[in-house]
């Protein structure tokens, strides 16, 4: 069984730009989750999707950040405008109705 | 404010003796505890859950046990091998009744492991 996937591995933009963030979950699984890892910091919840529905978006920063789920498959979260503090690790995860499953992260740096 | 708390940076221990990592928490609204392990350009892997209603539970060489009085629960691996280097996080969560079975995990900052052989 494949396990969750994120696209692409590594990402340096400028201050200013875009950047959008793929996460393919497990199979089957309604929910999934968005999570930031700042540098010297603990790991941060940002979103939670059940199916195509956003159910906790508490953790989102500010509105330059967009998560979406079309079709309840996959999901992207954009960065628009990325500033420097938004340089971090994003990690998506999945689950069904118990443990979370991550993927690898996406690093994006902000230069 | 950190909610959870894993106030040992690092740990270093020798193959084949035990391993204890600790975490403290603040919040009483927390009904479930997990451990996860992560290797180096990888997601954290879930490793072992505790929920709030029991004291201990155990999965071969992986027991955590939970002291809801301190807020307090340790992972104990035993015995080490030097596989088990990694960073391990301490997480835990609350079913938010306005969310249905959101289940957003809240982080310590993590313990780096070093089994030596």
């Amino acid at each position: 069984e494949a396990g969750v996937t994120q696209f692409p591995s590594h990402s340096v933009i400028e201050k200013g730009q875009t950047v959008t963030l793929r996460c393919d979950p497990i199979s089957g699984h309604d929910n999934l989750y968005w999570y930031r890892r700042v540098m010297g910091k603990e790991i941060k919840f940002l979103l939670h999707f059940v199916k195509e529905s956003k159910q906790d978006e508490s953790g989102m920063p500010n509105n330059r950040f967009l998560a979406e789920r079309t079709g309840g498959t996959y999901s992207t979260l954009k960065v628009q405008p990325a500033e420097l503090e938004d340089s971090g690790v994003y990690f998506c995860a999945s689950s069904h109705a118990g443990e979370q499953y991550f993927g690898p992260g996406t690093r994006l740096t902000v230069t | 404010d950190q909610q959870v708390k894993q106030n040992s940076p690092s740990l270093s221990v020798q193959e084949g003796r035990i391993s204890i990592l600790n975490c403290d928490y603040t919040n009483s609204m927390f009904d479930y505890f997990l451990w996860y392990k992560k290797y180096p350009a990888e997601g954290p892997t879930f490793l072992i859950s505790i929920s709030s209603i029991k004291d201990k539970n155990e999965d071969g060489r992986f027991t955590v046990f939970l002291n809801k009085s301190a807020k307090h629960l340790s992972l104990h691996i035993v015995p080490s091998q030097p596989g088990d280097s990694a960073v391990y996080f301490c997480a835990a969560s609350e079913v938010s009744s306005n969310a249905g079975n959101n289940r957003k995990l809240i982080w310590g900052l993590g313990t780096s492991l070093a089994v030596n052989p």
